[in-house]
């Protein structure tokens, strides 16, 4: 099982929509948790931390459970700039792979 | 106020070269982590560098080397190049090892014919 997977995408929506994204994790020792964006061909900039008891940022809502090892990304309200690839990022600090733990991302396609 | 600078931004080599990637993480920062993306897949731990000593390999060959300079630029080596090389290498920075929060430089985007 891979040490991080989200839902394979893509994800491909009118603009205005409201779309989630889903991610498990399977270390239970995770530390942090985190939401990256990638543009095509450019670098991961991190989009929001994600804390056990949710949080916001504008019409970017994150949820982890740590129970259940899971994490997810609501985008409400979306743009045709939100068009990207979301990053699901755990940080296992000291572990054999190293801090961050990428998942393979799923790309969002926003329509006019 | 200068980000993570990587060189070069793309890179032809062709197999059995070698190749060294460098960058310079923001200013004050002492940790620097690499990573290789291969298109559609995440990025993938190489290597973790703080105060110069190495702090973490990820599962890559031995053809893979790094360093970490006094001033903390780094830089990763590749030797005896593979076509599966051709990735995306990110260098990332951040204050300490375990610090929460990495910022990526551009890449360098290498392609190995």
């Amino acid at each position: 099982r891979k040490e991080v997977e989200q839902d394979p995408g893509p994800f491909n929506v009118p603009e205005g929509a409201t779309v989630a994204f889903n991610c498990t994790y399977s270390n239970s020792a995770s530390q942090s948790f985190f939401w990256y964006r990638q543009d095509c061909r450019k670098e991961p900039k991190l989009l929001m931390s994600v804390y056990s008891s949710g949080n916001e940022d504008g019409r970017f809502t994150a949820q982890l459970n740590r129970a259940s090892q899971y994490i997810s990304l609501l985008i409400r309200d979306s743009k045709l700039s939100d068009s990207a690839t979301y990053l699901c990022v755990v940080n296992n600090y000291g572990g054999s792979q190293g801090n961050l733990i990428f998942g393979k991302g799923t790309k969002l396609s926003v329509k006019p | 106020d200068a980000g993570v600078t990587q060189s070069p931004t793309h890179l032809i080599k062709t197999r059995g070269q070698q190749v060294t990637l460098r960058c310079s993480p923001i200013s004050g920062h002492k940790s620097v982590s690499w990573y290789q993306q291969v298109l559609g897949q995440g990025p993938q731990f190489i290597f973790q560098y703080y105060e110069k000593e190495e702090r973490g390999r990820g599962n890559f060959p031995d053809r893979f080397s790094a360093r970490q300079f006094p001033n903390y630029s780094s830089e990763l080596n590749v030797n005896a190049l593979l076509l599966g090389d051709s990735a995306l290498y990110l260098c990332a920075s951040s204050l300490n090892p375990g610090g929460t929060e990495a910022f990526f430089g551009q890449g360098t985007r290498l392609t190995v014919v």
